[in-house]
């Protein structure tokens, strides 16, 4: 069975500071694919990244940046200056990379709020 | 535009009243999936298709039915629908599952009284 945790259920920063949401997750699967969602206060889910377990380079795309680390099967993911608009549900995801997959297997998600 | 559509959007309701989601994506995708989204459990998967004709139960199916006649439409059916079901519904689609990146609809947001 596969579970995702994702610890902090809120976090509270003020605009320009950076933030790391954590993901931890557990799986039997000896390959599998990682994401990344944000939901906005408007309820759209917004992917933000898909990382296979075989790559566990770093990522960086403008303010945003994801350390994977299998050795702790971790995924966390840092905003850094953050924005306003940042404000949002963030949500880890998984998925085994077989054609058993049948499902995405969600964390409870992160509130992320930035203040002014 | 590449995209998964929901109708409704917002729908409230009253207990025993049957009622259809419509999902309908334009990508061509094998894969679709509902989920629904509740204050701290994220998203449960409720049923999902893996083709045309082929759908399976997720980890919530209890009150729901599902079909797949074409490949672009995946509605949801609450034949008998219950305050419990008060809920956010997505709709999703990929290529397949293994690794590919689902694509949401906008949600519906549901009220049963």
């Amino acid at each position: 069975a596969q579970k995702v945790t994702q610890a902090q259920t809120e976090i509270s920063v003020v605009e320009k500071e950076d933030v790391t949401l954590d993901c931890v997750y557990e799986t039997r699967d000896t390959t599998y694919y990682l994401f990344w969602y944000k939901q906005p206060p408007s309820g759209e889910l917004v992917f933000l990244i898909r990382r296979n377990s075989f790559d566990e380079q770093n990522e960086i795309s403008g303010r945003y940046s994801w350390n994977f680390q299998k050795s702790t099967s971790s995924f966390n993911f840092t905003i850094t200056a953050s924005q306003v608009v940042d404000s949002a549900v963030y949500f880890c995801a998984l998925t085994p990379d077989s054609g058993s997959a049948r499902q995405l297997t969600f964390g409870s998600g992160t509130q992320l709020t930035v203040l002014p | 535009e590449a995209q998964v559509t929901q109708n409704p959007r917002y729908l409230i309701t009253v207990t025993g009243k049957k009622l259809t989601v419509t999902c309908s994506q334009n990508m061509n995708h094998e894969y679709m999936s509902w989920y629904r989204q509740d204050p701290g459990l994220g998203l449960r998967q409720i049923y999902y298709s893996m083709n045309v004709e082929v759908t399976d139960k997720g980890d919530v199916p209890e009150g729901y039915k599902v079909s797949r006649k074409e490949k672009r439409n995946f509605p949801l059916i609450l034949e008998s629908p219950s305050p419990n079901q008060t809920s956010l519904y997505f709709c999703a689609s990929s290529w397949t599952l293994a690794g590919d990146t689902q694509y949401f609809g906008p949600g519906t947001r549901l009220t049963v009284l």
